[in-house]
């Protein structure tokens, strides 16, 4: 079964770092590209980072440019995201998600989320 | 950054109605990189359509996509209870990767 596994959220003060890390089974892992994309609370989906199969392209949306770093590890099927200086509007349902392919292409597997929340 | 606008916000109806759900691209979306997205409350969002009108793997055929340009559509024919959930379209032609703000669906 195609899989995706995130970890790594939790509760984390304003100005303080996290990492969130993304396992993957159950398919060739560097045939796809990956992105992160998250939810706050009521809200909708949020695209936040995409990173190519060789990570030589890498995007952010500028709500994080600069503070969040997407990496990507395919020798142990792992997708990370660094997220430093975070503020209370970083928090939020964590999703790594699957581009069904390496480059322009819709996400189609989801992990089930790993929850972020900035507070003091 | 390509802003995607969803209409309406929330549409209630019964099963059985049939359900149009519109998202407006403040750009041109070339090459029909366009998709929807189904999600549920305590669930990962599950990819619809592809490619505007593309059905993915598992997908039922009464969803079906269409549209071009900067206007997109998702029809579903027939309501089905498992249908009531949110809807978010999203374009993937260009960085940020923008999704709409989403439609409810809803049971009238």
């Amino acid at each position: 079964e195609e899989q995706l596994v995130e970890s790594g959220g939790g509760l984390v003060q304003p100005g303080g770092s996290l990492r969130l890390s993304c396992a993957a089974s159950g398919f060739t892992f560097t045939g796809y590209s990956m992105n992160w994309v998250r939810q706050a609370p009521g809200k909708g989906l949020e695209w936040i980072s995409y990173i190519s199969v060789t990570s030589t392209t890498i995007y952010y949306a500028d709500s994080v440019q600069g503070r969040f770093a997407v990496s990507r590890d395919n020798a142990k099927n792992s997708l990370y995201l660094q997220m430093n200086s975070l503020r209370a509007e970083d928090t939020a349902l964590f999703y790594c998600a699957r581009a069904n392919g390496d480059g322009r292409y819709a996400f189609d597997i989801w992990g089930q989320g790993t929850m972020v929340v900035v507070s003091s | 950054e390509i802003v995607l606008t969803q209409s309406p916000g929330t549409l209630s109806l019964s099963p059985g109605e049939r359900a149009t759900l519109s998202c407006r691209a403040s750009q041109s979306v070339s090459g029909s990189y366009l998709a929807w997205y189904q999600h549920k409350p305590g669930q990962a969002p599950r990819l619809l359509i592809y490619g505007t009108s593309t059905r993915a793997t598992g997908v039922p055929d009464r969803f079906s996509g269409g549209g071009s340009g900067t206007d997109f559509t998702l029809t579903i024919s027939r309501l089905e209870p498992e249908d009531f959930a949110m809807y978010y379209c999203q374009q993937y032609v260009r960085s940020p990767y923008t999704f709409g703000q989403g439609t409810k669906l809803e049971i009238k």
